[in-house]
């Protein structure tokens, strides 16, 4: 078992441009979770999913962004139209179980945007 | 809703001092769940532990300790004979299960350790 697993690691787009982030959960881990994290700041929810459900999402998650997970497995996050605001470390966690227990993170996407 | 507060922004520390990261918490629900999770200079959230709300129970594991009190809604962690490894930010997180509220977490504290 490999863990959490985030891809790109780093990613530098221009403004207006989209982006798309992968995350493959820990395998059989029902709940998947999307956070940002900003510089000093704890992370901060964007959305989850139980299975393919996407059951919350944060006021955080503005129009321009969107989450899927097609098949209860890995999940993506796109942004569109990037802005500069939209520039932080994007998680990913996974749990197992229908709760909210402890998560287990990936290393994260780092966003910049120019 | 729920809130957590980590009033320390940063902590200094020498080698082998002890030192205790403080974390309030806010809830009106009566069963909850508490984290802590290091995130060292590589960026990774690495649990800790978890705690629930029925268990006030102090739980030590190794160099670690962690106190948790419900009458003053904390959630304390302590590092016994810190060492240079223990540099990170940790962040104590909350979640209650009875709704759609995933980990809310505090703002976290940066510990250094001074060798």
């Amino acid at each position: 078992d490999t863990g959490v697993s985030q891809d790109p690691r780093h990613k530098i787009t221009k403004r207006g441009q989209n982006v798309t982030f992968r995350c493959d959960p820990i395998s059989e881990h029902n709940r998947l979770y999307w956070y940002r994290q900003t510089l000093g700041q704890g992370p901060e929810f964007l959305t989850y999913f139980q299975n393919e459900a996407q059951l919350e999402k944060s006021r955080l998650l503005s129009d321009r962004f969107s989450a899927e997970r097609p098949k209860g497995s890995f999940s993506t996050l796109e942004i569109q139209r990037t802005e500069q605001g939209d520039s932080a470390m994007y998680l990913c966690a996974s749990s197992p179980g229908r709760g909210h227990t402890e998560a287990f993170f990936g290393q994260g996407t780092r966003l910049t945007v120019v | 809703a729920q809130k957590v507060t980590q009033a320390q922004t940063e902590i200094s520390v020498v080698e082998k001092e002890d030192v205790t990261l403080d974390c309030v918490y806010e809830t009106r629900d009566t069963t909850y769940y508490l984290f802590w999770y290091k995130q060292p200079p590589s960026g990774e959230l690495v649990f800790l532990i978890r705690r629930n709300s029925f268990d006030e129970q102090n739980e030590i594991s190794g160099r670690y300790s962690w106190n948790f009190q419900k009458s003053t809604s904390s959630f304390n962690f302590t590092i016994t004979a810190s060492q240079v490894v223990d540099s990170a930010v940790y962040f104590c997180a909350l979640s209650v299960p009875s709704g759609n509220t995933p980990l809310v977490f505090g703002k976290g504290t940066r510990l250094s350790v001074i060798a």
